[in-house]
């Protein structure tokens, strides 16, 4: 099946650093990549949506500076977590959606912001 | 105001029963459903999907039912079993937009 990899897996920085998530389709091209926000106890929370080539959909409250995407292949795509400070601190989750409109997702990666 | 709702937030089955989950959509745009699996400190994994033209959907040990018309989906799994011990979540999608419920925890008792 079809395979979403995420880089990195966790990470670790101080407060007022940028982080940068990868989310790549390993297998597939997906013109349309989604990145989600886990919070506790609570279900995936839609941040935004890439478009390859053209800039990013972003839901209501994310506030697009700060969390910068970038899609800039049918296989890759990237939120940098700019001027990142301890209550960004979360699970985030890519996803791609392949040709049959599947969605697959990513492993997520954990930041930890101190 | 929730789109996608999984009323149950745990439910727990015997080992080799059958498990049912259920999950209920509110916008009638939404034109296919999908559950995902999800162990802790992992993405979910995509398990099991539905179009809205159909009622029915099989793959092993998992069944989707899809009733368009109470806007209410379910899964099935049987025989239970221990792996199956997770958080399922119930997807409603159209071409830009997915939506997530909040999650199932299931158990499986040995």
């Amino acid at each position: 099946g079809a395979v979403v990899s995420q880089h990195p897996s966790w990470v670790i920085c101080k407060s007022g650093t940028s982080v940068k998530i990868e989310c790549r389709s390993l297998d597939f091209q997906a013109t349309t990549m989604f990145w989600y926000r886990q919070f506790p106890k609570q279900s995936l929370m839609l941040m935004a949506t890439s478009n390859e080539g053209s800039k990013a959909t972003y839901e209501q409250g994310v506030e697009k500076d700060k969390f910068l995407i970038n899609h800039a292949s049918l296989t890759l795509s990237t939120l940098t977590v700019t001027s990142a400070h301890p209550e960004d601190s979360s699970f985030y989750i890519c996803s791609a959606r392949d040709e049959t409109d599947t969605q697959y997702f990513g492993p997520g990666t954990r930041l930890t912001v101190l | 105001d929730q789109q996608v709702k999984q009323n149950s937030p745990s439910l727990s089955v015997q080992e080799g029963r059958i498990s049912i989950l259920n999950c209920d959509y509110t916008n009638s745009m939404f034109d296919y459903f999908l559950w995902y699996k999800k162990y802790p400190a992992e993405g979910p994994t995509f398990l099991i999907s539905i179009s809205s033209i159909k009622d029915k959907n099989e793959d092993g040990r998992f069944t989707v039912f899809l009733n368009k018309s109470a806007k209410h989906l379910s899964l099935h799994i049987v025989p239970s079993q221990p792996g199956d011990s997770a958080v399922y979540f119930c997807a409603a999608s159209n071409p830009v937009k997915i939506i997530f419920g909040k999650g199932t925890r299931l158990h499986i008792l040995p």
